[in-house]
């Protein structure tokens, strides 16, 4: 069974870093591509950022701000978040593509809550 | 950037009835449009995958169709477990995007 687990979240101050992490299990991590798409409070979803066979892709509004990584010995994906702003508070889920060249959401985590506020 | 736009943005039905949402893009993805379910506090839920393809294990009273820019995804026969938020993804392109969702709720 594909298990995700997120953590890292918390609260922080406008500018501050964070590092979320993501414990994969129940399937060969190094073979699957890995997203993770946050939730701001009320709102809709909205992708981040992807890790692949061919590199890796964010969004614009987070560009040069966070960066994706992936430990395939360790089975985890990491985002880490600098320069946090408030428009960054939201729910941030970690999940597994289809497969390595495949990175839409299959299975999802059940997310960490960032809040970013003063 | 491609972007998705969900209609309607809220639906009231009755459990029994027959619904369909539609989810446009920008430009054409071909068939690379997933859908999910989001109950409130939950994470979503992967319901159709390359714009038709039914999930295991999710019922078939879940349909999806179309390519391009036009997909819908229809519910047969609705029923209580149903009412819950509903996007459509598309994977095409880099960057990603999520239509804006459908809030399905009981009339």
């Amino acid at each position: 069974e594909v298990q995700l687990l997120e953590s890292g979240g918390g609260l922080v101050r406008p500018g501050g870093s964070l590092r979320l992490s993501c414990a994969a299990s129940g399937f060969t991590f190094s073979t699957y591509a890995m997203t993770w798409v946050r939730q701001a409070p009320r709102k809709g979803l909205e992708w981040v950022s992807s890790i692949g066979s061919r590199g890796t892709y964010y969004i614009d509004s987070v560009k040069g701000r966070f960066a994706i990584s992936r430990d395939n010995s360790k089975n985890t994906l990491y985002l880490e978040m600098t320069g946090l702003r408030a428009e960054d508070t939201a729910v941030y889920y970690c999940a597994k593509g289809s497969h390595i060249s495949s990175a839409e959401p299959v299975s999802w985590g059940q997310g960490t809550r960032v809040t970013v506020s003063s | 950037d491609i972007q998705m736009t969900q209609s309607p943005s809220t639906l009231s039905a009755s459990v029994g009835d027959r619904v369909t949402i539609t989810c446009r893009a920008s430009q054409s993805i071909s068939s690379w449009l997933t859908w999910y379910q989001q109950k409130p506090g939950k994470a979503p839920q992967l319901l159709i995958s390359r714009a038709s393809s039914l999930e295991t294990g999710v019922p078939s009273r879940f349909s999806g169709s179309g390519s391009a820019t036009e997909f819908t995804l229809t519910i047969n026969s609705l029923q209580p477990d149903d009412f819950a938020t509903y996007y459509c993804h598309q994977y095409d392109v880099y960057p990603f995007s999520f239509g804006q969702g459908t809030k399905l709720e009981i009339k």
